[in-house]
């Protein structure tokens, strides 16, 4: 059972356009819904992440939307770079602490 | 968030041998570390819940007894994965992190290849 669900499986995006990746849970007890990026053979990096109590953040080109009443959040990417090329994981938490990933968007960036 | 050093990086061995996976916090005192295993082009699937101090949680459907898990120090979690087989290849991921809000930190993973 896929707690969180992520779409699209991948993206290609002009250089300096918008990347938007969305996500959706169903679980109302996640209380934390973190964003990471992951490059070839490396870990994830946690990117932004966000509480339900707030419906946007915002750092720098990056930027998460978040609908409570519709279980769904979502990340842009504001002019996006050949070097945001990378796979994006959507994550969901408890306070209990333990995360379940979205199943991952492929991002690529063309010049 | 943590400073996390996973070592190895990348591992070859032999069908039905064991090896040995290190997770180190080197800035945080972690009471609980998490090992996921990745398949290529998939996401992350949570494994374990390492504790220190105590027996590991495992997720439904992982063996215990194939990967076994130590958490003896605060800053140290190992995988082990014994009588490893090929369809153990896979990349596997150790996240720490402080209070749960602040997010986990992940180490660099390690690639285990079993021929």
């Amino acid at each position: 059972q896929q707690q969180v669900k992520q779409s699209p499986q991948s993206l290609i995006v002009q250089k300096g356009g918008i990347s938007i990746i969305n996500c959706a849970y169903e679980n109302t007890a996640f209380d934390y819904f973190p964003w990471y990026q992951q490059f070839p053979g490396k870990g994830p990096a946690l990117l932004i992440a966000i509480r339900p109590d707030v419906s946007e953040k915002k750092e720098g080109r990056f930027t998460i939307s978040f609908n409570k009443s519709a279980k769904q959040f979502s990340l842009h990417i504001m002019d996006s770079q050949p070097g945001d090329s990378a796979t994006y994981f959507c994550a969901a938490s408890m306070s209990t602490r333990q995360f379940y990933f979205g199943t991952g968007t492929s991002l690529t960036v063309i010049p | 968030g943590a400073v996390v050093s996973q070592h190895p990086s990348w591992v070859i061995c032999k069908s039905g041998t064991s090896v040995k996976i290190e997770c180190r916090s080197l800035d945080f005192q972690a009471t609980t570390m998490f090992w996921y295993r990745q398949f290529p082009k998939q996401s992350l699937m949570l494994m374990a819940t390492s504790n220190e101090g105590s027996k590991a949680t495992y997720e439904q459907g992982v063996e215990k007894d194939k990967f076994l898990i130590n958490h003896a120090s605060l800053t140290l979690s190992t995988l082990t994965v014994t009588s490893a087989h090929p369809e153990d290849s896979s990349f596997y991921i150790c996240s720490v992190g402080g209070q749960w809000f602040q997010g986990y930190t992940f180490g660099s993973g390690t690639r285990l290849t079993v021929v």
